[in-house]
């Protein structure tokens, strides 16, 4: 099946600034989605991007279809984006469950 | 906003007894997902339904698990009986036929 895999898998900033998590696949996908996970398990969509570019507020997220691989891109960090964050695809055809990356794990420090 | 809805919120049990969890997707949703979380790690797909039929349960543990969604909207799943490896977040997802996947807080499973 598909690979995915996250970098870096911790990462440690002071509020205020910058960080760029990466996610690389290992074939071509139909879905892919950025999710924050909360201190309490809850998956918050982030992105819906197979390609191209978003942003949303301080987010935004770049995919390379074509490279396989996707950008996920945080500025002005808050000590309330600390959690994990993953990446999931799917390679699409019938059966689209969503094949998940182990995780970036943020802590933002005040 | 529309969410997916998951109950309970937490259940602890011991090993072989049974347990149930439910799950209520966005109306409208065709499709239904059950996701296993073990801690630290991502989430891992265990069965879809489209509609009421399953798609995709190849990664089900059939022994022991089982999950049903006999009209179409809501959907339950089931183990038993519990094992101690069993202990883990079980996630419901709905989505559209195809498009984003939205998910539920997750029942927390907990087998003494």
């Amino acid at each position: 099946g598909i690979q995915v895999e996250q970098s870096p898998p911790d990462l440690i900033l002071q509020e205020g600034a910058n960080s760029t998590l990466r996610c690389n696949f290992s074939d071509s996908v139909n879905n892919l989605q950025w999710f924050h996970q909360n201190p309490w398990g809850q998956l918050i969509n982030l992105f819906y991007i197979p390609s191209g570019t978003k942003q949303n507020g301080r987010l935004s997220a770049t995919t390379v279809a074509t490279e396989r691989y996707s950008l996920l891109y945080i500025s002005s960090s808050q000590t309330t984006d600390s959690g994990v964050y993953f990446c999931a695809v799917d390679s699409g055809g019938g059966a689209d469950g969503l094949t998940f990356g182990k995780g970036t794990h943020l802590i933002i420090q005040p | 906003e529309a969410e997916v809805a998951q109950s309970p919120r937490y259940k602890i049990t011991e090993k072989s007894q049974a347990v149930a969890f439910w799950c209520d997707p966005i109306s409208g949703h065709a499709t239904l997902y059950w996701y296993r979380q073990i801690l630290g790690q991502g989430p891992e797909l265990l069965v879809q339904f489209q509609d009421e039929s399953v798609v995709d349960d190849s990664q089900l543990p059939k022994d022991r698990f089982s999950a049903e969604r006999l009209k179409g909207v809501d959907s339950t799943l089931k183990i038993q009986p519990a094992e101690l490896g069993d202990s883990a977040m079980y996630l419901c997802a709905s989505s559209l036929v195809a498009g984003s996947q939205y998910f539920g807080p997750g029942t927390r499973l907990t087998v003494l």
